[in-house]
């Protein structure tokens, strides 16, 4: 079973406006933390912004935020005021927490969603 | 800041070569990744290394092995090239907190590799 899911393949948004990338996720662990990261044509994976299981707060990065609804067990990542820099591949990420040890860090990335951004 | 370098951006290989593939990071982090990016299947994780000389396989190792001798350098090797591994492959590093979490993972330039 996929383990975290980015349903739209593709997604559009003017300049200034704001969009939603989904993400859900399935885990049963009750520590677990979410991650976005972007990927520019240029390939390199930039971190955007992280969300603890236990964090009571949605996070913030600047034009970044997560949409952290945890009975829905979805992450969706909001960028506001869209840039055309914004124009990327954005991918999800989980690390599942073993309950009395570490997972060491392994995360479970989502498909990706290409963002464009139109002037 | 933390830079994770890779050995190559570009590689073409023939079927059948042994493939050397190198990171180095230089932050003394703990835990050291690879992964395979193709379309629409995003990243799977192939191998990681949570220490020197300790390795973990990961959802797709079948066809590659590993190498931590240092702590900032993680091979990954293909012991014989097919063409089913052409891909991208990115390596990625984290450290871990005194409790044993672990955070972002800060990733390198990738290697675009072809096998012919």
């Amino acid at each position: 079973a996929q383990k975290i899911t980015q349903t739209q393949p593709g997604m559009f948004v003017q300049e200034k406006e704001a969009v939603t990338l989904d993400c859900t996720y399935d885990t049963s662990d009750q520590s677990y933390g979410l991650f976005w990261y972007k990927q520019p044509s240029s390939g390199e994976m930039i971190f955007l912004i992280y969300q603890g299981s236990y964090d009571e707060q949605n996070a913030t990065e600047g034009r970044y935020s997560l949409n952290f609804q945890k009975a829905r067990k979805s992450a969706n990542l909001v960028i506001s005021a869209s840039q055309l820099g914004d124009s990327a591949m954005y991918f999800c990420a989980m690390r599942e927490d073993i309950a009395g040890g570490t997972s060491y860090g392994k995360l479970t990335f989502g498909q990706g969603t290409i963002l464009t951004v139109h002037p | 800041d933390v830079k994770v370098t890779q050995s190559s951006r570009y590689l073409v290989k023939r079927t059948g070569e042994k493939v050397f593939l190198e990171c180095v990071q230089d932050m003394d982090h703990e835990n050291m990744f690879w992964y395979r990016q193709d379309p629409g299947l995003g990243l799977r994780l192939i191998y990681f290394s949570y220490d020197v000389k300790m390795k973990e396989k990961g959802d797709i190792p079948e066809g590659y092995s590993v190498s931590r001798e240092k702590k900032e350098r993680f091979s990954l090797i293909l012991e014989s090239a097919s063409t089913n591994q052409t891909s991208m492959y990115l390596c990625a590093s984290s450290f871990l907190t005194p409790s044993g979490k672990s955070y972002e993972q800060y990733f390198g330039p990738g290697t675009r590799l072809t096998v012919t």
